[in-house]
């Protein structure tokens, strides 16, 4: 199992620009989870999919930021435009909504620097 | 609602010397309580569940959690630490009618462990 693969590991952008970041969940998982996670604030979920849907999105911090599952094996979150408050590790994790606890499984992160 | 308190914002305890990190938490019904850990640069890796039976829960790398019911807890140990187990380390609760499937986490304990 390859596990949750995610996009790039690392980049570093202007402020202004856009930001995509990707992620392919486990095979046969049906629950998709975007977290953020920041010295200051730790690890907070920005929203959640569960079958493609998105479900929860309260923790979006802003209009900037945008998510979409266009299909059951990937996953975008955008930020556009950047600031350096975005600066953070961004997670993504995936479950089985109906299989066992529904443990997440999460991803290495992609670390985003905004100068 | 649900929640989680990790009192301890670090750790530190002498290599070969047992260790305990500790997890409390909040839910309306029945939890399923969970706990991951993260190593410098990773993503979190899930260690152990509770999902129902014996209190004692045996997880990876040696690691046991014990499920208290009356005192709401759910502490992680390790009779003897090693100093490669030095990380951050998330306890995560879901009540078992979140439909949602949400997982809510503390705010990470840091276990330093010492030569």
């Amino acid at each position: 199992d390859a596990g949750v693969i995610q996009s790039p590991r690392h980049e570093v952008t202007e402020m202004g620009q856009e930001v995509t970041l990707r992620c392919k969940p486990i095979s046969g998982h049906n629950s998709l989870f975007w977290y953020r996670q920041t010295m200051m604030r730790g690890l907070e979920l920005l929203i959640y999919f569960n079958n493609n849907v998105p479900i929860d999105d309260s923790g979006m911090p802003e209009d900037r930021f945008s998510a979409k599952m266009p299909n059951a094996s990937f996953s975008t979150l955008k930020i556009q435009p950047s600031e350096p408050r975005d600066s953070a590790v961004y997670f993504c994790a995936s479950s089985h909504r109906s299989f066992g606890a529904g443990e997440l499984f999460f991803g290495e992160g992609s670390r985003l620097t905004v100068l | 609602a649900q929640s989680v308190a990790q009192p301890e914002d670090q750790v530190n305890v002498a290599e070969g010397n047992p260790l305990t990190v500790k997890c409390t938490y909040s839910v309306s019904g029945n939890p399923y309580l969970f706990w991951y850990v993260q190593y410098p640069n990773r993503g979190l890796q899930f260690l152990l569940k509770y999902i129902t039976g014996d209190n004692l829960v045996k997880g990876s790398y040696g690691f046991e959690a014990e499920f208290n019911k009356s005192q709401t807890s759910f502490h992680l140990k390790k009779p003897s630490a090693l100093v490669s187990d030095s990380a951050l380390y998330f306890c995560a609760v879901r009540d078992r009618g979140n439909a949602g499937n949400m997982l809510t986490f503390g705010g990470g304990t840091r276990l330093m462990v010492k030569p």
